[in-house]
């Protein structure tokens, strides 16, 4: 089963703006990871967040974990054309000797030149 | 660096044919992984070697999929035979060291697999 949720499923913006997507998770986690996903691509690795960490920047992504309501929210600022493709958010479950990499369904995000 | 390699791009078969899949991963990464992503979902594990050893295959359909990574470098996915459901696109991924999950994997760039 899929542990990772993405809310919303789709995300339609103009250039400029900053987009807002959210992933919430039903197991404790050892950390979470947002990846991206161009048309037709594997996935690249955006940012990991561990669990007693509450929020972590890189370049114009914030990446927030709440662990208590089992969520996290990647902003991206100043969107650009660019940055149309899906977004996954994947956890590293707390318990189990063969722990995996768990995937969301993905939000597929639409930046409007 | 070159990033992860894999062939076919694109497939497509009948039920009940077998096909297989090839991955070279990155230069000394020594963690391989075979995912498949359905249509509309995230990617799931299939397999994860750790150089040439099985870590973890719990969901790996093994009635009809075998995967091997002889030398602990290049991999083998193997379907045989197809399913209508096996329709997806299956990635590859490679992490540098112990394949613990808090390591970044590169993935490829999949084949996109239709089976009709």
């Amino acid at each position: 089963s899929q542990q990772g949720e993405e809310d919303p499923q789709a995300l339609s913006i103009q250039e400029g703006e900053n987009a807002t997507m959210n992933c919430s998770y039903k197991t404790s986690i050892n950390n979470l990871q947002w990846y991206r996903q161009n048309s037709g691509r594997g996935l690249v690795h955006l940012i990991l967040i561990r669990s007693n960490e509450r929020e972590k920047h890189s370049g114009r992504l914030r990446v927030t974990l709440d662990t208590s309501k089992k969520s996290s929210s990647l902003l991206i600022t100043a969107s650009r054309a660019a940055d149309t493709a899906s977004y996954f958010c994947a956890t590293d479950p707390l318990s189990g000797a063969n722990s995996k990499l768990t995937f969301g369904k993905g939000i597929t995000l639409s930046v409007r030149p | 660096e070159a990033g992860v390699a894999q062939s076919p791009r694109y497939k497509i078969i009948e039920k009940r044919q077998s096909v297989a899949f090839w991955c070279n991963p990155i230069s000394g990464h020594a963690t391989l992984y075979w995912y498949q992503q359905i249509l509309g979902q995230g990617p799931k594990l299939l397999i994860q070697f750790q150089n040439n050893g099985v870590v973890d295959d719990s969901q790996l359909p093994k009635d009809r999929f075998s995967a091997e990574r002889l030398k602990g470098v290049d991999s083998t996915l193997k379907i045989q035979p197809a399913k209508l459901e096996d329709s997806a696109v299956y990635l590859c991924a490679s992490s540098l060291a112990t394949g613990r999950l808090w390591e970044t994997q590169y993935f490829g760039p999949g084949t996109r697999l239709l089976v009709l």
